[in-house]
């Protein structure tokens, strides 16, 4: 199956910076998602961007498939971004979802 | 609109039992899938479905078994409990293959 590995794993920022979340996968994919989870647990989408660049709010995302990676961008980060960030992808050849282990990240106020 | 739902949110097993993880989603989906979430990890996918009556593997389908006779239901069956499947298990559903929405998730303990 395809591997896929986020970095950094942590990531500890101060109320009002900018960061970067990256996710590298091994084969060409039809299926990548950006997934936020929340610290009680829940698992919001924030992207489906298998190709190109897409923009809500203060979060961005932008794919470029042919190089095999996906980048999260979060501006003026808020305590209420805090939690873990996943990505997910999809091969082309099964509906077979794998997930990243996910980058940790924490807002401090 | 509920979205996915799954029951129950909390469950402790004695190994060897067998038990049924309920999910259930209202948004007319054609994808639903199960994942387990350990300590520290990503989630992996057990079982799919692509429609009623499909389902497929996923990454660990061992010890699982899942149906789908309804669009609106997918329920995650453990056979014998094991140790080992302790863990929290999602259920998600899309338009596939857009976005996923995820459920609450079910909190198993096998002791």
């Amino acid at each position: 199956g395809i591997q896929v590995e986020q970095s950094p794993p942590d990531l500890i920022l101060q109320e009002g910076a900018n960061s970067t979340l990256r996710c590298n996968f091994s084969d060409s994919v039809n299926n990548l998602q950006w997934f936020h989870q929340n610290p009680w647990g829940q698992l919001i989408n924030l992207f489906y961007i298998p190709s190109g660049t897409k923009q809500n709010g203060r979060l961005s995302a932008t794919t470029v498939a042919t190089e095999r990676y996906s980048l999260l961008y979060i501006s003026s980060s808020q305590t209420t971004d805090s939690g873990v960030y996943f990505c997910a992808v999809e091969g082309w050849d099964n509906n077979d979802m794998r997930f990243g282990a996910g980058t940790r990240l924490t807002v401090k106020p | 609109n509920a979205g996915v739902t799954q029951t129950p949110k909390f469950q402790v097993l004695k190994t060897g039992q067998s038990m049924t993880l309920q999910c259930a989603q209202d948004m007319n989906h054609e994808y639903m899938s199960w994942y387990r979430q350990d300590p520290g990890m990503g989630l992996r996918l057990i079982h799919y479905s692509v429609g009623a009556g499909i389902t497929d593997q996923g990454e660990v389908p061992n010890g699982y078994n899942v149906s789908r006779s309804t669009t609106e239901d997918f329920p995650l069956r453990l056979l014998s409990a094991a140790p080992s499947q302790t863990s929290v298990y999602f259920c998600a559903s899309s338009a596939f293959p857009y976005e996923q929405y995820f459920g609450p998730g079910t909190r198993l303990t096998v002791t």
